[in-house]
């Protein structure tokens, strides 16, 4: 089962930045936390992953609480063809064997 | 860099005749592939862990002598729908992990079955 809790769906308007949350309560000290979106009909497509420090990248940037607990992804600058489904998942980092196990994931709508 | 494949991205077939749906790490060795399907407005649910040179492991409930996965090399894995049904039909998706790397996996694009 998915070890981590997401809204549903959301809606931002384009050109605002799209805040993303997620609630891992449960995530364990060697867990790092991965967030991949899922755009209509395609395979999930690799976005930023983290552990306990902020992330950034080219694609978004990572808020993870100190507790790790929870976190946020953000897209800066939301654009229309970023409207999909944002998974937010935990597993080890080096892990061998352990799949991704995906949760519902959040419906982004990025409106003009 | 890595990139995967899928091959076919779409097909249709008879009832009760088999698929094979082709899994490749393009620019990187895998040593671990695996493949989910995916149903309309639902998430990714794993089937199995295919893994080079051995026997997949199989997630509870998924039959394996209806889902036959090979990994016979380290950029090829293929899943075999044996005798599918119109309940077969949905979205298969492959990912991969790089060999020897950290657990960031990638995703092929899907293959899109349709049993009629």
């Amino acid at each position: 089962d998915a070890k981590t809790t997401q809204p549903p769906s959301m809606d931002c308007a384009e050109g605002r930045a799209a805040n993303l949350p997620c609630n891992h309560s449960t995530i364990s000290g060697n867990e790092y936390v991965y967030w991949y979106r899922q755009i209509h009909s395609q395979g999930p497509q690799y976005i930023i992953h983290g552990l306990k420090n902020n992330e950034t990248n080219e694609m978004a940037s990572l808020i993870i609480t100190e507790d790790r607990k929870s976190s946020t992804l953000i897209l800066p600058h939301a654009t229309l063809r970023d409207t999909a489904v944002y998974y937010c998942i935990v597993s080890p980092r080096n892990s061998g064997n352990t799949p991704l196990v995906f949760g519902k994931g959040t419906r982004l709508s990025v409106i003009a | 860099g890595a990139v995967v494949s899928q091959h076919p991205s779409r097909v249709i077939c008879k009832s009760g005749t088999s698929v094979k749906i082709e899994c490749r790490s393009l620019d990187f060795q895998a040593t671990t592939m695996f493949w989910y399907r995916q149903f309309p407005k639902k998430s990714l649910m794993l089937m199995a862990t295919s893994n080079e040179g051995s026997k997949a492991t199989y997630e509870q409930g998924v039959e394996k002598d209806k889902f036959l996965i090979n990994h016979a090399s380290l950029t090829l894995s293929t899943l075999t729908v044996t005798s599918a049904h119109p309940e077969d039909s949905s979205f298969y998706i492959c990912s991969a992990r790089v060999t020897g790397g950290p657990n960031e996996q990638f995703f092929g694009p899907g293959t899109r079955l349709t049993v009629l």
